[in-house]
């Protein structure tokens, strides 16, 4: 099994902060990687793919980088629609997801 | 775009089976550039991927939960199921049903991420 591993698991910022979350791969992935947002109640919404792609439509203040065993996700400058939960989630060889990050406000 | 949407009981009973309908609108689940999925989260909890299905009907299945799951596909009705047997406690979580695209490249074919998914449907396992 591919362990995932984020942090942090909490992350309080205000509305204006560059947010950078870490997803770390117990064995390299390389770029086979996924960024979702949830909101209490709703589905995941994929962010981003392929590590660094940008899924159509989601603001371009979401970027990822990253190859191998670990990856971030950055928001530039937080806006008060993006305090949420994020999961990454590695697709190279079945499928696991981090725990998730917790961004909430400070 | 491609909807999704979860049916089933919400109530089961332990040792009983679990078992969840996907129906799928806005394109066709025999579609070669899709597998479909199942994913769970317990409540208050993180995401699990439970199994994936091609229109063909190959399955894919989380090794920790194999034993107990079999997924198929119906494609007179634009369907997929997933049914879970002996559920526990444990097994009370939200269902959630998605699509994710597929990739062919030198003669093999690979999932991606999950790009389409449904509302979800809260399961609870309980006498």
């Amino acid at each position: 099994d591919i362990q995932m591993t984020q942090s942090p698991s909490t992350l309080s910022a205000s509305v204006g902060d560059r947010v950078t979350i870490t997803c770390r791969a117990s064995q390299s992935i390389s770029s086979w990687l996924a960024w979702y947002q949830q909101k209490p109640g709703k589905a995941p919404k994929l962010l981003i793919y392929k590590a660094s792609s940008l899924e159509s439509g989601v603001p371009s203040r979401f970027s990822g980088s990253g190859s191998g065993t670990e990856f971030t996700l950055t928001i530039s400058s937080l806006q008060p629609d993006d305090f949420a939960t994020y999961y990454c989630q590695q697709y190279n060889i079945q499928d696991t997801f981090g725990g998730g990050t917790k961004v909430e406000i400070k | 775009q491609l909807q999704l949407q979860e049916s089933g009981p919400g109530l089961v009973k332990p040792s009983e089976t679990l078992s969840l309908t996907c129906t799928v609108s806005g394109g066709s689940i025999s579609s070669s550039s899709y597998y479909w999925g199942w994913i769970r989260q317990p409540p208050g909890k993180g995401l699990e991927w439970i199994g994936s299905i091609y229109y063909s009907g190959s399955t894919y299945y989380n090794p920790s939960l194999k034993s107990r799951v079999t997924i198929s596909v119906d494609t007179s009705k634009n369907q997929f199921s997933l049914k879970l047997s002996s559920v526990t406690a444990a097994d009370t979580a939200v269902y959630y049903c998605a699509s994710r695209p597929r990739r062919c490249s030198g003669g093999s074919c690979y999932q991606y991420y999950f790009d389409y998914w449904g509302q979800g449907t809260l399961v609870t396992v309980s006498s």
